[in-house]
């Protein structure tokens, strides 16, 4: 399967604590994706990495990759409540193929 | 500018009834993508649409499932027949064509059609 797995499936962390969420896929990517679903909702995207990219920020969100692993992470800094969500990621390669993880579910207690 | 939309938000049938899920893209966009999504798990990849074209039907059942997306209208999930076992949330996103030569771009995801085979 080229789509990717995420780990750990949940998780649950107090307001203003970092969430960490991982991401591992088989095949060579053009770029991988970081999506959030709230429940009921359709996906929203958060951002984007490069195949030739290391690590991308944006506000509280910072991504890595590692090709030669066929992994990347996602870290959410300073959650809040409004954080909880489910994660996915989002292999792209060929032409504008995208296949989803399994997510992880991500709980913020308040 | 409107987002993916996609009805009904929510179909309820009976096994062996038809369920025909709609989806009208952004504005502009000319790529359409169908996921299904069963109650706590991922998206599984089902069709990959560009007008008038089935660009990848991998993850489509051979067999009762297909879909459109013709010049005028929106993209048509179709399922014949169906059986409790479809019941799940069906996805549909879209995405502008890239830019020559580039392989980026996000999708864009409606919220959904929960089809529920009783």
């Amino acid at each position: 399967s080229q789509q990717g797995e995420e780990d750990p499936q949940a998780l649950s962390i107090q307001e203003g604590e970092n969430a960490t969420m991982n991401c591992s896929y088989k095949t060579s990517i053009n770029n991988l994706q970081w999506y959030r679903q709230n429940s009921g909702r359709g996906l929203v995207h958060l951002i984007l990495i490069r195949s030739n990219e290391r690590e991308k920020h944006s506000g509280r969100l910072r991504v890595t990759l590692d090709t030669s692993k066929k992994s990347s992470s996602l870290l959410i800094t300073a959650s809040r409540a409004a954080d909880t969500a489910s994660y996915f990621c989002a292999t792209v390669s060929g032409f504008n193929k995208f296949y989803f993880g399994s997510g992880t579910k991500l709980n913020v207690k308040p | 500018n409107a987002g993916v939309m996609q009805n009904p938000r929510h179909l309820v049938r009976r096994r062996g009834q038809e369920a025909r899920l709609r989806c009208s893209p952004m504005k502009g966009h000319s790529h359409v993508y169908w996921y299904r999504q069963l109650p706590e798990e991922g998206l599984k990849f089902m069709v990959y649409l560009q007008k008038e074209n089935i660009i990848d039907e991998s993850g489509m059942p051979k067999e009762r499932f297909s879909a459109e997306f013709p010049k005028e209208g929106p993209s048509i999930l179709r399922i014949q027949q169906v059986v409790r076992g479809d019941s799940a949330a069906y996805f549909c996103a879209s995405s502008p064509l890239p830019p020559a030569g580039a392989n980026t771009g996000e999708l864009f995801f409606g919220e959904g059609s929960r089809l529920t085979v009783l």
